[in-house]
């Protein structure tokens, strides 16, 4: 059964604590993305990694934290330094070989991080 | 300008009528387009994808194109309250990485 998993589903946090998110594919997609989605908001691009051992910063970087060593897991660190980290995470995959522009982007389930 | 920008909404439509949302968007090279649909406290589902300029079907679902106006649309017919979401809006963007730019997304809710 493919697909994208995220976990945990709720995850709370107190203030001055790092936590980290998971996120792993079985879909053999070398592309995948994070995502933070506030109540009522669109989608903000936090970090993304095109290939293992790589990645770049998206629009809201500051106070997150990843890694990519392995193609199949791309998790995600929410570290004390993220002032407002209560917002709900999103991981997403998609290939990016043959004709990329045709390449579907597929997300997780989410975990919804509350900060107590 | 956003890249990508969307009525907020809400688009308040009556069940069995035919719903609009709209999408505009500011890259001119962008080649790759795509409606996804959001249930309230739920990740985003693809339900379209449009690469030429024109329609696209896909059973309720139409999505259209035109890239000279830059401008992407989906139609929903025989709306039903099951349709009831938020619908983002999503662009392809090609700058070394390759990433999807999203719409703020529009609130869309079915009346019985």
């Amino acid at each position: 059964d493919g697909g994208i998993t995220q976990s945990p589903k709720y995850l709370f946090r107190k203030e001055g604590q790092n936590v980290t998110l998971s996120c792993e594919q079985n879909l053999n997609h070398d592309a995948m993305y994070w995502y933070r989605q506030d109540p009522g908001q669109g989608l903000r691009l936090i970090y993304y990694s095109q290939i293992v051992n790589d990645f770049q910063k998206g629009d809201i970087a500051e106070g997150y934290s990843v890694s990519r060593e392995k193609k199949e897991s791309f998790p995600l660190t929410v570290t004390s330094a993220q002032k407002n980290p209560t917002a709900f995470y999103l991981c997403a995959s998609r290939p990016t070989s043959g004709a990329y522009s045709y390449n579907e982007q597929f997300f997780g389930p989410g975990t919804r991080l509350t900060v107590l | 300008q956003k890249e990508v920008e969307q009525n907020s909404g809400p688009l308040s439509v009556p069940e069995g009528a035919i719903a609009s949302l709209n999408c505009t968007y500011s890259d001119r090279v962008s080649q790759s387009f795509f409606w996804y649909r959001q249930y309230s406290g739920k990740s985003p589902e693809l339900i379209m994808s449009i690469y030429s300029n024109g329609d696209k079907e896909d059973g309720r679902f139409t999505a259209q194109l035109n890239k000279a106006s830059q401008y992407v649309s989906l139609l929903i017919r025989d709306s039903q309250p099951s349709d009831s979401a938020t619908y983002l809006c999503a662009v392809l963007i090609i700058q070394g990485a390759q990433k999807l730019v999203f719409g703020q997304g529009t609130r869309l809710t079915i009346n019985p």
